[in-house]
C-alpha cells in the first residue's frame, strides 16, 4: 500500500510568490491533517479536514495560508506571498476517524524555503 | 489549554545504554498519551500508546507509561541500538477521535556504536 504522498518534496520560492503543496492521503482514510514543522517550534498542527470538510483551522496563520481538500484523494495548502518566516518542512498526515488510536500516518513532508 | 512539554533537547547514548524522556502534560480532558519518532527524512510515525495511568503501553523494546498524580509520562529503553537513534516526540491526543495531536518539542537520541 502506498503511504501519504506529498509534492513537491523541495520547492524554493522568492519572497512574495505563491507556493501550493500537495497531499494525496492513504485510500479509505478519512480524515486528513496538516502540520508544520521547524526546528524553533517543532510540530505545529495547522488544520484538518474529515470526510473532506474542514473541521478544525485553529492552527493556520490567519493571513495568506488556506487549504481546501476538493476530493477524497487530495488536499492542497496555498501559502501567498511567502515570506522568509514560512520556511518550514509541511507534513500531511492522514487517518480513520475514531477509535482513539492516535494512528496518524505521515507523508515524508515538502521543505519549502522562501528565500 | 491542553499542553505537552519535553525538557530534554538531546540525549547521547552508547549502545546497550538505557534510555529515559520524561514529558509533563497539561490537559482539563483525560489524557490519551502516545510516542512517536521520527527517523531523518521521514515523517512521525506512532510508537506506542498510553490511554490509562500507570499501565504501559509496549513496542519494539520501548515501555512508556504516565502518571497522573505528577502528570508526567515518560519513554524508556533498556538497551539502545545505533539504529534506535531518532527524534521522539511525545504526544497528546486533543479530541474525543484521538487523533487531532498536540507533538512536543521532540527529544533527539544520539547512540554511537
Amino acid at each position: 500500500n502506498a503511504g501519504v504522498i506529498q509534492t513537491p518534496r523541495h520547492k524554493v520560492t522568492g519572497k512574495g510568490q505563491e507556493a501550493t503543496l500537495w497531499c494525496e492521503p492513504i485510500s479509505g482514510h478519512s480524515a486528513v491533517f496538516w502540520y508544520r514543522q521547524t526546528i524553533v517550534q517543532g510540530l505545529e498542527f495547522l488544520t484538518y479536514f474529515r470526510n473532506q470538510a474542514p473541521i478544525d483551522d485553529s492552527g493556520m496563520p490567519k493571513e495568506r495560508f488556506s487549504a481546501q481538500m476538493p476530493n477524497q484523494s487530495h488536499s492542497t495548502l496555498k501559502i501567498q506571498s511567502t515570506q522568509p518566516q514560512d520556511s518550514a518542512v509541511y507534513l500531511c498526515a492522514s487517518s480513520f476517524w475514531g477509535g482513539n488510536t492516535g494512528q496518524l500516518y505521515f507523508g515524508e513532508g515538502s521543505k519549502l524555503t522562501v528565500l | 489549554g491542553d499542553s505537552v512539554t519535553q525538557m530534554q533537547g538531546q540525549v547521547t547514548l552508547s549502545e546497550d545504554d538505557f534510555l529515559f524522556i520524561n514529558c509533563t502534560y497539561s490537559t482539563t480532558w483525560y489524557p490519551t498519551l502516545f510516542w512517536y519518532v521520527q527517523y531523518p527524512g521521514e515523517g512521525p510515525q506512532l510508537l506506542l500508546k498510553v490511554t490509562t495511568a500507570n499501565n504501559k503501553g509496549i513496542s519494539r523494546g520501548f515501555e512508556a507509561t504516565y502518571d497522573k498524580g505528577t502528570t508526567s509520562f515518560h519513554l524508556q529503553k533498556a538497551s539502545v541500538q545505533e539504529s534506535d537513534s531518532a527524534v521522539y516526540y511525545c504526544v497528546l491526543a486533543l479530541n474525543s477521535a484521538g487523533n487531532k495531536l498536540t507533538f512536543g518539542i521532540g527529544t533527539r537520541v544520539l547512540v554511537r556504536p
